[in-house]
């Protein structure tokens, strides 16, 4: 079945420290990639996307690119804050399905 | 503000209540999940209910028991819980229109059972 493994955290910063979250997965097909963000107190939300080969999906200084070829979809961000401090969640969606297979889970700490 | 709200945001039971926790989406989706997450542990899938229909989860213990009157409301009914369930229980929704899909999820209930 499908499987999305993400890096152990967690995962400790200063400020302004470039961030690599490391995700590859196991699909049958061609899935959908996605990134969650969980802040302290709230649920998940979409940080980004990516839907096919090679496309990337950025938001609020976040990259991801889908490369189908390592099976990966690893998280970057060129320089981090103290408010990105969050756990963050890998996920894939397959064929016909909407439900989603979210990865365990990294949690980012960012200290000033 | 996601457009799913849950309630209570916070539950402390014992072990022999029955609680009910309530969900409810403006975004006219329709599909409904309930998530369970609890410390060092995977998110946990728990049911999902697809235009009122539900998707079982055969490995969720019978004492919790989900109900979905409609495609904006959603209950999960909790009956003689044991301390091991305490965590925190998410709601989330989402539209059935394949894997480009994203779910909107709620800020949770943090149960603790005593």
């Amino acid at each position: 079945g499908d499987s999305v493994t993400q890096m152990e955290g967690p995962v400790t910063l200063s400020e302004e420290a470039f961030l690599t979250i490391n995700c590859t997965y196991t699909a049958t097909g061609y899935p959908s990639l996605f990134w969650y963000v969980q802040y302290p107190g709230e649920g998940l939300q979409l940080l980004l996307k990516a839907t096919k080969a090679d496309d990337k999906g950025s938001n609020k200084g976040f990259e991801a690119t889908y490369r189908k070829e390592t099976t990966s979809f690893h998280l970057e961000k060129g320089s981090v804050q103290v408010s990105d401090s969050a756990v963050y969640f890998c996920a894939l969606s397959e064929g016909g399905s909407y439900i989603p297979t979210f990865g365990r889970g990294t949690s980012l700490i960012v200290h000033p | 503000e996601t457009g799913v709200t849950q309630t209570p945001r916070h539950l402390v039971m014992g072990m022999t209540n029955k609680k009910s926790l309530k969900c409810e989406q403006h975004l006219g989706h329709n599909a409904m999940y309930w998530y369970k997450q609890s410390a060092k542990k995977p998110l946990e899938l728990m049911f999902v209910y697809s235009l009122e229909e539900r998707v079982e989860n055969n490995s969720v213990p019978s004492r919790f028991s989900p109900e979905c009157p409609n495609s904006s409301h959603l209950f999960l009914h909790l009956h003689t819980l044991q301390p091991e369930d305490s965590a925190l229980y998410l709601c989330a929704s989402s539209q059935t229109g394949g894997r480009n899909e994203k779910l909107f999820f709620g800020s949770g209930t943090q149960l603790s059972v005593l």
